[in-house]
């Protein structure tokens, strides 16, 4: 069974602080897929990033960054010099193929002016 | 535009009175799915389609019904609808069967309140 943990339930920082939000994994299968969204205050889900597990090149867009370890099975993420507009609820997710993506529990992120 | 709309976007009804949220997509998807999301649990899977006629239960299906008679829509049903199925609901669209590589496409949520 896949699982995915977001461990932290809520971050609060100062703005211009970086901030690292944490994903850790499981799953058997080999062939898989990790994603992130974000879902502001607004409500709406929005889509960041999808790796592949055969990938495991960091990423960087803007002030998004993503590092994926398969050797700790964590892909997490990175906002450096956080802005009052990144405050949103951050969701890992997981897909290998099963039809149902696993979603982690979300991480809210507070930036403070 | 290419999106994914859902209706009602708020909903207050009591134990018991049939419901139906609607969920219609215009970017001609195979793959539709519902969720729901709660307090601390993140989202979870209720029902998923991978093309017309066919559905499959996703991880929290009890208390749920739906159809999908068309491509394009994908109706949620709730018979019955109880206080614990209180939550925020979104419908979710991808383009291909296999949805392991496909990111979703979500619709913009409907916050049921039973009563």
């Amino acid at each position: 069974a896949q699982k995915v943990t977001q461990a932290q339930t809520e971050i609060s920082v100062v703005e211009k602080e970086d901030v690292t939000l944490d994903c850790v994994y499981e799953t058997r299968d080999t062939t898989y897929y990790l994603f992130w969204y974000k879902q502001p205050p607004s409500g709406e889900l929005v889509f960041l990033i999808r790796r592949n597990s055969f990938d495991e090149q960091n990423e960087i867009s803007g002030r998004y960054s993503w590092n994926f370890q398969k050797s700790t099975s964590s892909f997490n993420f990175t906002i450096t010099a956080s802005q009052v507009v990144d405050s949103a609820v951050y969701f890992c997710a997981l897909s290998d193929g099963s039809y149902i993506p696993t979603f982690g529990r979300g991480t809210s992120l507070i930036v403070h002016p | 535009e290419a999106q994914v709309t859902q209706n009602p976007r708020y909903l207050i009804t009591v134990t018991g009175k049939k419901l139906t949220v609607t969920c219609s997509q215009n970017m001609n998807h195979e793959y539709m799915s519902w969720y729901r999301q709660d307090p601390g649990l993140g989202l979870r899977q209720i029902y998923y389609s991978m093309n017309v006629e066919v559905t499959d239960k996703g991880d929290v299906p009890e208390g749920y019904k739906v159809s999908r008679k068309e491509k394009r829509n994908f109706p949620l049903i709730l018979e019955s609808p109880s206080p614990n199925q209180t939550s925020l609901y979104f419908c979710a669209s991808s383009p291909n069967r296999d949805t392991s590589n496909e990111k979703l496409f979500f619709g913009s949520g409907t916050q049921l309140s039973v009563l």
